[in-house]
């Protein structure tokens, strides 16, 4: 079976533009989480979606959404990119969210200029 | 709020020796799951085990085990017969059960095996 897939794997943007990731979970699981992963911050949760909605939500700005369709597959998108946003973002996957082990793909690296 | 404490940024340890990594967690919920998480230099996450918290036993995957102390709220890794392969970062992680999808991470500890 394969994995969670990420793309594109590195992106390079200029502050104020926006962008767009990817993210294909495992065949069969439905929940799909974001996480951001920075040096200083750490791993810290973005948002999970479930059946096309969003189901939780993390302390991020309003410049960060998502989205996932009927086949599961989810966007990430950041608006207005700002320096700091530079960092990996990381997608997981799930059978259903909450008490199923999650499994992680290999991220899209950003970085801002 | 939950919260995940690593207190070793970094470790370093001789092939074949054992390794304990340590992680305390802060909660009020009863009902929940902690994990570890494996990030070697290709930036890969891998699960490396999950407990179950209310589950008395530890868990254990063949060389790794945690030692699940709930009343302390200490879930530490062990990593027996260390090897080269096992350098990485490791996360440790907690999840309310039921209601959350959310992963709390702790800041990570870096492993180094040294040849």
């Amino acid at each position: 079976k394969a994995g969670v897939t990420q793309t594109p794997r590195y992106l390079i943007k200029t502050r104020g533009q926006q962008v767009t990731l990817s993210c294909s979970p495992i065949s069969g699981h439905r929940s799909v989480s974001w996480y951001q992963q920075t040096p200083g911050q750490g791993l810290q949760f973005l948002f999970e979606y479930f059946s096309e909605t969003q189901r939780n939500k993390g302390n991020f700005p309003g410049r960060f959404s998502g989205r996932q369709f009927s086949n599961s597959r989810s966007e990430m998108n950041v608006s207005t990119l700002e320096l700091g946003d530079s960092a990996l973002y990381l997608c997981a996957s799930s059978w259903t969210g909450s008490t199923q082990t999650q499994y992680f793909g290999p991220g899209t690296r950003l970085l801002v200029l | 709020a939950q919260t995940v404490t690593q207190s070793q940024p970094e470790m370093s340890v001789q092939e074949a020796e054992t390794v304990t990594l340590s992680c305390t967690y802060d909660t009020s919920e009863n009902n929940y799951y902690l994990f570890w998480y494996k990030q070697p230099p290709s930036r890969q996450m891998i699960l490396v085990i999950r407990q179950e918290a209310y589950k008395q036993q530890n868990a254990t995957e063949n060389r790794f085990s945690v030692n699940f102390q709930k009343a302390a709220k200490s879930f530490s890794l062990k990593i027996s017969d260390s090897q080269l392969g096992d350098t990485a970062m490791y996360f440790c992680a907690f999840m309310v059960a039921i209601r959350d999808d959310k992963i709390i991470f702790g800041k990570g500890t870096r492993l180094h095996i040294l040849p």
